[in-house]
């Protein structure tokens, strides 16, 4: 069964540092999102692509954030720099359409620590 | 935007007893209501979808009911058995998916 793929599934980094994630949604997926989820709560949308192109990043922090799928299949996640407040889990879902009813599936993760 | 509130946050049951998670949104132009099953280190997986046109769906010991009028639904495990523990969130999504905070369901043998 074809399944999102995260990687790194860790990161430990210093403030101020750089630090980049990468997802593979399954593939034909047209639709891929990023979430953060703070221990203890639910996810929550950061940006989501349809294709190659940011259809809301309304919740994503510019300043630090950016988020690109350049060819409509892969994205990158990239904070610059990192703040301690950015320790989290990083999810990637992908789903076959952004319309309503299409289920997302999930990727592992990657837990970002930030010392 | 959507907001979301998810109760109990913690939910403890003996096997084989009833467990019942429920949810309320603000936004009465939401139309999807999926609930996804979280184990511990692992990646959420959807468990069962309700849309804003059916009041109840049933898939084995699962099951969603939804309140359009009253702006809630819930979510119905029976016969709870240890693997059901986990944590569980609630979603809605109107032009995108807001989660609830999460309950966290732990069933004893």
């Amino acid at each position: 069964e074809a399944e999102v793929a995260q990687s790194p599934r860790y990161k430990i980094t210093e403030k101020s540092q750089a630090v980049a994630f990468w997802c593979d949604p399954i593939s034909g997926h047209a639709t891929l999102y990023w979430y953060r989820q703070i221990l203890g709560q639910g996810p929550e949308l950061l940006v989501q692509f349809q294709d190659e192109s940011v259809v809301d990043d309304s919740q994503l922090p510019k300043d630090r954030f950016s988020a690109e799928r350049l060819k409509g299949v892969d994205s990158t996640l990239k904070i610059q720099p990192a703040e301690l407040g950015d320790s989290a889990m990083y999810l990637c879902a992908s789903s076959s359409s952004g319309t309503d009813y299409n289920e997302q599936f999930f990727g592992p993760g990657t837990r970002l620590t930030v010392l | 935007g959507e907001n979301v509130e998810q109760h109990p946050s913690t939910l403890s049951v003996q096997e084989g007893d009833s467990a019942v998670i429920k949810c309320t949104y603000s936004d009465s132009a939401s139309n999807y209501f999926p609930w996804y099953k979280q184990e511990l280190g692992k990646r959420p997986q959807l468990i069962i979808d309700i849309r804003s046109n059916v009041g109840e769906k049933k898939d084995q010991r699962i099951a969603v009911t939804l309140n359009k009028t009253a702006k809630h639904f819930s979510l119905h495990i029976t016969e709870t058995q240890p693997e059901d523990s986990a944590v569980y969130f609630c979603a809605v999504k109107y032009s995108t998916l807001t989660f609830g905070k999460g309950t966290m369901l732990l069933v004893s043998p």
